[in-house]
């Protein structure tokens, strides 16, 4: 069983649409941090957010912590093309695990 | 920009070669990662430390070592490559403090013929 579970997998969608992806786990976190990977480069990091119904936004890009800490979302707004890429969520439980990832493409 | 670095980025190699991969950080980072990744797919813990000589296994670390003898270098060490160790293996570093942010390097990708 994964820790972090990640939906959908895969998001195909056009330019200036909306669209949210979710992280869910049935263990608590102390925090839970985004990252956004790019083919052939490592994952950098989005956002840390560490308080149950935590909000954070960054341009147009919205996290949330569930309020009880066992999940988070990201919505963005009006995606464009170089929103494209590999999102993920990773908790840090001794080591730091991340989720399997959505793979979003934004079409033009 | 984040000062972690691994060499080389590319390598291909034949059946049963003994191999190392090298990752280094200038930050002082006391925490330190490397994660296997096939394109577009999740990542893989491998192996893990806290510090100088502290070494963790991940979940797929039965194949391969590594070793923390100074803070700032953490190479990955296959004995005897196979085909199945073909993927991009990625370095990565962060403070020892709670949700510290990880700093990736470019990763170095493996292909065993």
């Amino acid at each position: 069983t994964q820790l972090l579970e990640q939906s959908p997998q895969f998001l195909s969608i056009q330019e200036g649409e909306n669209l949210t992806v979710y992280c869910n786990s049935s263990s608590v976190f102390s925090s839970l941090q985004w990252y956004r990977q790019e083919p052939g480069e490592g994952p950098v990091l989005l956002v840390t957010v560490v308080t149950g119904g935590e909000v954070k936004k960054l341009k147009r890009l919205t996290f949330q912590f569930g309020d009880a800490r066992k999940d988070s979302s990201l919505h963005i707004t009006a995606a464009q093309p170089g929103d494209t890429g590999l999102y993920l969520c990773a908790v840090n439980n001794n080591d730091m695990r991340f989720g399997a990832g959505t793979r979003l493409t934004v079409k033009p | 920009e984040a000062d972690i670095y691994q060499t080389p980025r590319y390598l291909v190699i034949g059946t049963g070669k003994k191999i190392t991969l090298e990752c280094s950080q200038t930050m002082g980072h006391d925490k330190m990662y490397w994660y296997q990744q096939d394109p577009g797919m999740e990542l893989h813990l491998i192996h893990y430390s806290y510090g100088v000589n502290s070494t963790e296994k991940g979940d797929l670390s039965s194949e391969s070592t590594v070793s923390r003898i100074r803070t700032e270098h953490f190479p990955l060490t296959l004995e005897s490559a196979r085909p199945s160790h073909t993927s991009q293996y990625l370095c990565a570093s962060s403070e020892y403090i709670p949700a510290g942010e990880l700093f990736f390097g470019e990763g170095s990708r493996l292909t065993v013929l």
